[in-house]
């Protein structure tokens, strides 16, 4: 139980949709990060956010966006979906800016565009 | 280039066993944090053992381990007494100190207990 928590599991949409992920984090959790897992990869990073300001961005187009909200929860918003974005996503929350503290994962959403 | 290399894809391990997972990193940043997590199939990233760039001794949490030799730029994993509830993906990760919560990972080594 890492007290992150992740929204909806699993989801499927159909290519060129809109879709939205959701990640409730612990509280006094004030960095969120956002992956894409795709099938048999490691993690990649899509950016992260720190007191609700995108801080670190990978490489990722711009149709995907994020925000993060004062309750230490936050968002993954993906434009114009390609069959390319089926993956499992991941938001990693830790607290404060430093560094040397662990971050906790959510159980993912997989994500599957048709 | 890659930052995090993992080149064992797959590996098997008898129960009760010790097993060593590699991992080698590149950065050039002084420091950073080395860190290493278990997935299994249900997806979620479960934290095992962290590293620190500056920590003089390796560090150790119950059966987990980590093997760290700086100039060689390795932070193995060793699995001791393995159990079969240790059958999951292993992913070796890093941060650097500009980087929040900016992790690299590798690719990961599926890990295999045996009766």
């Amino acid at each position: 139980e890492t007290g992150v928590t992740q929204s909806p599991t699993h989801l499927i949409k159909t290519r060129g949709q809109q879709v939205t992920l959701r990640c409730s984090s612990q509280s006094g959790h004030n960095t969120v990060s956002w992956y894409q897992q795709a099938l048999g990869q490691g993690p990649q990073f899509i950016f992260q956010y720190y007191r609700e300001e995108e801080n670190g961005r990978g490489n990722f187009p711009p149709r995907f966006s994020g925000l993060q909200f004062p309750n230490y929860s936050s968002e993954l918003n993906v434009n114009a979906l390609e069959l390319d974005d089926s993956a499992l996503y991941l938001c990693a929350s830790k607290a404060g800016g430093g560094r040397n503290t662990e971050a906790f994962f959510g159980q993912g959403t997989r994500l599957t565009v048709v | 280039a890659q930052k995090i290399t993992q080149t064992q894809p797959g590996m098997f391990v008898q129960e009760k066993e010790a097993v060593t997972l590699d991992c080698t990193y590149d950065t050039s940043d002084p420091s950073y944090g080395l860190f290493w997590y278990k997935q299994p199939s249900s997806g979620e990233m479960i934290f095992l053992i962290y590293q620190g760039s500056y920590d003089q001794q390796n560090a150790t949490e119950g059966r987990y381990s980590l093997n760290f030799q700086k100039a060689r730029k390795s932070a193995n994993l060793v699995i001791s007494a393995s159990q079969l509830g240790d059958s999951a993906m292993y992913f070796c990760a890093m941060r650097e100190v500009d980087n929040f919560n900016k992790f690299y990972f590798g690719s990961g080594t599926k890990l295999n207990v045996k009766p």
